[in-house]
């Protein structure tokens, strides 16, 4: 199975500030299929980006996602308050599907 | 809109077993698989399977594939887990997702608490 490895496990950033988490995965996704989830405390996940770059419906425009074959990065350009949850990569092109163990982004 | 509503938290004994339920709206049910995913307390994501309710079909994690079954009710659209020979480990928060292959798990549930207790 396809082992994706999130880094680093916690960002400690100030509301305003941009970050840049990565998921690196032990083979390469096939057809780029990539997703970011958002979870913020207490409740389920949320679907963010898509095939590596493709925002799902309502998702701000300040989350972009980029990368190919085994490398990605989720990009947040300007920290909102309610952006400060855990954030997981999960590959769909291959089974069995698989999650990283997360980023925490946390307030600094 | 699109909503799944998962059935409420269930507490069991081991070797047990448990049925989660997951109704869906809002969307065609048959044109979307669904998936599974739990999370046990203060940890990650952990994919267990996913199910076509258009044919029926399934893939189940290796980790589950004894213990799971998974189907689905296209009349009530409306997919089940059923999780047996439970364990203390298997304690966790089942979420349920509709799904596509080209973008994910792209609606979730609410998630269903399990707790799995002598």
């Amino acid at each position: 199975e396809i082992v994706l490895t999130q880094s680093p496990g916690t960002l400690s950033l100030s509301p305003g500030e941009g970050a840049t988490l990565s998921c690196r995965a032990s083979q390469s996704v096939t057809n780029n299929y990539l997703a970011w989830y958002q979870q913020r405390p207490g409740q389920a996940p949320r679907l963010l980006i898509y095939g590596g770059s493709s925002r799902s419906t309502g998702i701000p425009d300040r989350f972009s996602g980029s990368g190919s074959g085994t490398d990605f990065s989720l990009t947040i350009s300007r920290l909102e308050p309610e952006d400060f949850a855990v954030y997981y990569c999960q590959q769909y092109g291959r089974s069995p599907w698989t999650f990283g163990q997360g980023t925490k982004v946390e307030i600094k | 809109q699109i909503q799944l509503v998962q059935s409420g938290p269930e507490v069991k004994k081991p070797g047990a077993s448990v049925k989660v339920s997951c109704k869906t709206s809002g969307y065609s049910f048959t044109s979307h698989g669904l998936g599974w995913v739990r999370q046990a307390p203060g940890q990650g994501l952990e994919w267990m399977g996913w199910i076509s309710p258009y044919n029926g079909n399934t893939n189940y994690a290796q980790n589950f594939y004894d213990r799971v079954t998974m189907t689905t009710d296209t009349s009530t659209t409306t997919g089940y887990l059923e999780l047996r020979n439970l364990k203390s480990d298997d304690t966790a928060v089942y979420y349920c997702a509709s799904l596509t292959y080209y973008s994910g798990l792209d609606n979730w549930g609410q998630g269903t608490l399990l707790t799995v207790s002598s």
